[in-house]
């Protein structure tokens, strides 16, 4: 079965760096589009960026555009979000989800990241 | 990139049909057939209900359905279950190229 698991959140001071990866199986990776959304505690879900299948188109949110970047790795069934000039704002569990452009059918259970002094 | 405007909190009761109304412009919502519905219970990851407007994933039940009508999509639940009760949130896709979520309604089955 498909199945999506994040890592690397921690808790990070403003300013700071971190890279989030998700493993995917259970599908051909190379296939889909691959998708990062995350929801702030207590709050809604904010779409933050895709990446093609070959990892030739990438879009991002403007709220993230220019800190966040979004790669893959197909040999590896891996996907990456590389997070820098972190702020308190970007506190939230960071999903990665599978699927088409404009919608995701698979999803992982999230990564918690905190921005904190 | 504005959130698309969703009613904050929808209810019915066991076996009624409720509605959830997404809004957005011509340049998410009204200009593209790319809008999509998910569930959420709490403590847990979303779940694709509806995509493409109106089409259902395998395995999602048929009392799940969606429409549009201009810079509104909707979703209908029928037949209300106890189970239904979660957070719901639409997405559209724009014409900046990136995807918008609502702001999400919370459903209470009464």
């Amino acid at each position: 079965q498909v199945l999506l698991v994040e890592s690397g959140g921690d808790l990070v001071k403003p300013g700071g760096s971190l890279r989030l990866s998700c493993a995917a199986s259970g599908f051909t990776f190379s296939d889909y589009y691959m998708t990062w959304i995350r929801q702030a505690p207590g709050k809604g879900l904010e779409w933050i960026s895709y990446i093609e299948s070959n990892g030739d188109t990438k879009s991002y949110a403007d709220s993230v555009r220019g800190r966040f970047t979004t790669s893959r790795d197909n040999a590896k069934d891996s996907l990456y979000l590389q997070m820098n000039s972190l702020r308190a704002e970007d506190t939230a569990v960071y999903y990665c989800a599978s699927g088409s452009r404009d919608y995701f059918d698979y999803w992982g259970q999230g990564t918690l990241v905190t921005v904190s002094s | 990139q504005s959130a698309l405007t969703q009613p904050a909190s929808v209810s019915g009761s066991p076996g009624q049909s409720i509605t959830i109304s997404c809004t957005g412009t011509s340049s998410d919502v009204g200009g593209y057939n790319y809008v999509s519905w998910y569930q959420q219970h709490p403590g847990q990851a979303p779940k694709l209900m509806i995509y493409d407007v109106s089409d259902r994933p395998s395995g999602v039940s048929n009392r799940f359905s969606g429409s549009k009508s201009g810079n509104t999509a909707s979703l209908t639940i029928s037949g209300l279950q106890a189970e239904d009760e979660a957070d719901y949130y639409c997405s559209s896709y724009t014409s900046s190229r990136t995807l918008v979520f609502g702001g999400g309604t919370k459903l209470t089955v009464l």
